[in-house]
């Protein structure tokens, strides 16, 4: 069975960096894209960007771009997430999620999700 | 960006009863259309990608249709964990979601 798991919540001050992992199992992780999205309290859902989990390469929301930078370890089947310049308004829960679509090809239909990471950013 | 308006943002209906949600996009996606479902602290699950197919495991009452800018999705008979939020997605960078549509035991 496809399982996402991703680390545990994070608190952190305003300027500060946060890293978010997601341990793929019960697939081959290099044979699908892994998203990130997050959703900040009470709101709807905010893509951030993917990576290529055989290649590396990635592509980021151009709202993001410049403070967002996802990698993966695929010795331990792991993608990651990390966001710098944290500010206020970053406080969300974090989603990986596995997209649909095998061998890379893209479908940008996310399926499944991880649990979601907590993010709070405050002073 | 596209933009995904969905409509209404609360739907207050009975269980048994047939729910109809809409999700209209700013320019036209073709049927690059999905559908997620979310219940209180869960991740969004995939109900229907493409506009019209359903993801594995997602029971035959939930149906997509639509194309262009204007989308469906209908849940035929209401059962008591369809209860949730549903929000719909378009793939053209950047992805972009509606939204939400919350549908509530009336």
């Amino acid at each position: 069975q496809v399982h996402l798991v991703q680390s545990g919540a994070e608190v952190k001050k305003p300027g500060a960096s946060v890293t978010i992992s997601c341990k793929a199992s019960g697939y081959m992780f290099t044979s699908y894209t892994i998203q990130w999205v997050r959703q900040a309290p009470g709101q709807s859902l905010e893509w951030m960007g993917w990576i290529n989990t055989g290649n590396g390469n990635t592509k980021y929301s151009q709202k993001f771009q410049g403070r967002v930078a996802i990698t993966r370890d695929t010795s331990a089947d792991t993608a990651y997430m990390e966001l710098s310049s944290l500010t206020f308004e970053d406080t969300a829960v974090y989603y990986c999620a596995r997209d649909r679509a095998r061998y890379q090809v893209l479908s940008h239909w996310f399926d499944p999700w991880g649990q979601g990471t907590l993010v709070t950013v405050s002073s | 960006e596209i933009v995904l308006t969905q409509s209404p943002a609360t739907l207050s209906l009975s269980p048994g009863e047939r729910a109809t949600l809409s999700c209209r996009a700013s320019q036209s996606v073709s049927s690059y259309l999905a559908w997620y479902q979310q219940k209180p602290g869960q991740a969004p699950r995939l109900l229907i990608y493409d506009t019209s197919n359903r993801a594995t495991g997602i029971p035959a009452r939930f149906s997509g249709s639509g194309s262009g800018t204007d989308f469906t999705l209908t849940i035929s008979s209401l059962e008591p964990e369809d209860f949730a939020i549903y929000y719909c997605q378009q793939r053209s960078n950047p992805l972009t979601f509606g939204g939400g549509t919350k549908v509530e035991i009336k």
